[in-house]
């Protein structure tokens, strides 16, 4: 079956930068976008932007654009998201996510990664 | 695009009839979904493209509407479905959810 796994907390400094990895198993890691989203403590959701593992193409929510980069490793089917220039409010769970649809993009999130908490503080 | 969801929370008892709606600030055709997320948990999608059932989920959930209102029924409340549930709209290429609704226990 289809998991996501993501790698484990971290603590930043304001003004560093933070990698978050996403493990895919269970299908065809290149057939099916990811997308990244984040929810800050007790607060909603917030989508950050995908990456097509297939092509690399990457397309960010214009809150993160110049901040954050995708990339993609299709040898070990992982993803990774990376959010340079942390301030307090980045502060929260970060999730991957797989799209519903094989080879198109159609932003319903069907799978989750169990979340990584990044938290920024001096 | 914004999503308006209401009520924010609500209390309801076991086998309650419960509607959660989500109103767009623009017109968004049928891209929506209904997402649950319990507790220390990920979301789980319920409800794609307004009314499709997404596989797993059981039919006591049904989504329903499009343009800007939409509604998600429970049609009998059960002990596993005290959560929060959001909606989400896929207006490309924004994607933006609902501030959340919290389903409690009356």
């Amino acid at each position: 079956q289809v998991h996501l796994v993501q790698s484990g907390a971290e603590v930043q400094k304001p003004g560093a930068s933070v990698k978050v990895s996403c493990k895919a198993s269970g299908y065809p890691f290149t057939d099916y976008y990811i997308h990244w989203v984040r929810q800050a403590p007790e607060q909603g959701l917030e989508w950050v932007g995908w990456i097509n593992p297939k092509s690399g193409d990457t397309s960010y929510a214009q809150k993160f654009q110049g901040r954050v980069t995708m990339t993609r490793d299709t040898s070990i089917t992982t993803a990774y998201m990376e959010l340079s220039g942390l301030k307090s409010d980045d502060t929260a769970m970060y999730y991957c996510a797989r799209d519903i649809m094989h080879t198109q993009l159609w932003y319903f999130f069907e799978y989750w990664g169990q979340g990584t908490l990044v938290t920024v503080s001096s | 695009i914004q999503l308006t969801q209401s009520p924010s929370s609500l209390s309801a008892s076991v086998g309650d009839r419960v509607t959660i709606t989500c109103r767009a600030s623009q017109g968004i055709s049928s891209y929506l979904a209904w997402y649950q997320q319990k507790p220390g948990k990920a979301p789980k999608l319920l409800i794609y493209a307004a009314s499709t059932l997404h596989s797993g989920v059981p039919s006591r959930f049904s989504g329903s509407g499009s343009g800007t209102d939409f509604t998600l029924t429970i049609s009998s409340l059960q002990p596993e479905d005290f959560a929060t549930y959001y909606c989400q709209q896929i207006s490309s290429p924004s994607v933006t959810f609902g501030g959340g609704t919290t389903v409690e226990i009356k």
